[in-house]
């Protein structure tokens, strides 16, 4: 139980494209997802944090109309990176927490996105 | 504001042999769970071991168990019988109640040698 799906593994795109990052709860319901960034040999850095149904709430520094965060059931949520640049490009990770498959304090992980803007 | 310390960035371990790796951590709840989890070379992050800060007994998964010492705001992490698919980046991290965010250490990468 409380498997996280996340889609696409890699995507490439160019300058001044967008780029959709889609993070699915498989078994269970997730309530509370959080999105997060990881540079190479660092630790995760967290972006935002999202409730279903509510607007995401933003970690300090990061831009909120760059970053859009959409979570519009309790199995879906969605980054779209807007107008993308080469420092945008970075490992993006979901994870989710809720109820059913797993306990509520727990965080579970999909497997990640890497962008890579041309 | 809470904060989780790795002071080991490398550790190594022959195969068979155990390994601890060093967490602590700093907050003014009397309540919280405590996690290590793994980060593979796929980048998946896996849970290895959860503990709840109310238990006083260690948590254990077959051959992971976690030396939890509240007064001193220290949380390792045990390691027996190493095999080669442990080499990993394991992170520590702290949450205060459910849904609330996650606080990370900065990793220990865990090298095991055959």
């Amino acid at each position: 139980g409380a498997v996280v799906s996340q889609h696409p593994s890699w995507v490439i795109c160019k300058s001044g494209t967008s780029v959709k990052i889609e993070c699915r709860s498989l078994d269970f319901q997730a309530t509370t997802m959080f999105w997060y960034r990881q540079f190479p040999k660092q630790s995760l850095m967290l972006m935002a944090t999202s409730n279903e149904g509510s607007k995401a709430t933003y970690e300090q520094g990061v831009e909120k109309d760059k970053f859009l965060i959409n979570h519009a059931s309790l199995t879906l949520s969605t980054l779209t990176v807007t107008s993308a640049h080469p420092e945008d490009s970075s490992f993006y990770i979901c994870s989710a927490t809720g109820l059913a498959g797993g306990s509520p304090d727990t965080q579970y992980f999909g497997p990640g996105t890497r962008l890579t803007v041309l | 504001a809470q904060t989780v310390t790795q002071s080991q960035p490398e550790m190594s371990v022959q195969e068979a042999e155990t390994v601890t790796l060093s967490c602590t951590y700093d907050t003014s709840e009397s309540d919280y769970y405590l996690f290590w989890y793994k980060q593979p070379p796929s980048r998946q992050m896996i849970l290895v071991i959860r503990q709840e800060a109310y238990k006083q007994q260690n948590a254990t998964e077959n051959r992971f168990s976690v030396n939890f010492q509240k007064a001193a705001k220290s949380f390792s992490l045990k390691i027996s019988d190493s095999q080669l698919g442990d080499a990993a980046m394991y992170f520590c991290a702290y949450i205060k109640t459910s849904g609330s965010r996650l606080t990370f250490g900065e990793g220990t990468q865990l090298t095991v040698n055959p």
